[in-house]
């Protein structure tokens, strides 16, 4: 079964120190990985994605993930924290087969960066 | 560019009544996604729809769930009646060709 999991649901770190938020998946095939964050009271905005190619792949606001086919993970990562990092990250894979193409997501990491 | 519109952002309403979400999704994106987010949880797809044709409705509770993308572009999504349990936050999302899929804000829906 296709399936995503993030083991921590809060992440604390120390502003400027370096972050990562960890997420490890389960899919048959290639897969399609992507990172989502959401702030409160607003949509899920989209980070980054790794299709193919570099296992490092960069994002927006200084984020960037690290794909490793062996470990089956693909962790976030960003080398200083800032305040306003703080948020709720999402790791999805994307399913698709037959009719089906959709994002599967885990149940998020809380990260709060202390200043 | 605008992004994805919903409306309202937030409704409360008394179960077993009926109540309707209303999504515009960004200009020239084929693909709409309805998702449900239960508080702690990552988004649950609810329906997609490819143009104004709904592929994949499998996790739709079609007993009481029902959507429509008339024309290809704006979609609504309505319940009737409501239950207790369907209080959440409803995402509605767009994408175009194999790229990422942008969100809109939601609308969260407390039913008392």
């Amino acid at each position: 079964a296709q399936s995503v999991a993030q083991p921590e649901d809060q992440v604390n770190v120390a502003e400027g120190n370096p972050l990562t938020v960890k997420c490890t998946y389960s899919v048959s095939g290639n897969p399609y990985l992507f990172w989502y964050v959401q702030y409160p009271n607003r949509g899920l905005q989209f980070l980054l994605k790794y299709i193919t190619g570099d296992n490092l792949v960069k994002g927006s606001y200084g984020f960037e993930a690290e794909f490793n086919k062996s470990q089956t993970s693909f962790h976030l990562k960003k080398p200083s924290a800032l305040v306003s990092d703080s948020a709720l990250y999402f790791c999805a894979v994307r399913f698709a087969e037959g009719a089906t193409n959709k994002l599967i997501f885990g149940t998020g990491t809380l990260l709060a960066v202390q200043p | 560019e605008a992004g994805v519109v919903q409306s309202p952002r937030y409704k409360i309403i008394e179960k077993k009544q009926p109540v309707a979400f209303w999504c515009n999704p960004i200009s020239g994106h084929n693909t709409l996604y309805w998702y449900r987010q239960n508080l702690g949880q990552g988004p649950e797809l609810l329906i997609r729809y490819e143009n104004e044709e709904a592929v994949d409705d499998s996790q739709l509770p079609k007993d009481r769930f029902s959507a429509e993308r008339l024309k290809g572009v704006d979609s609504t999504l309505k319940i009737q009646p409501a239950e207790l349990g369907d209080s959440a936050v409803y995402l509605c999302a767009s994408r175009t060709g194999e790229n990422e899929q942008y969100f809109g804000p939601g609308t969260r829906l407390t039913v008392t």
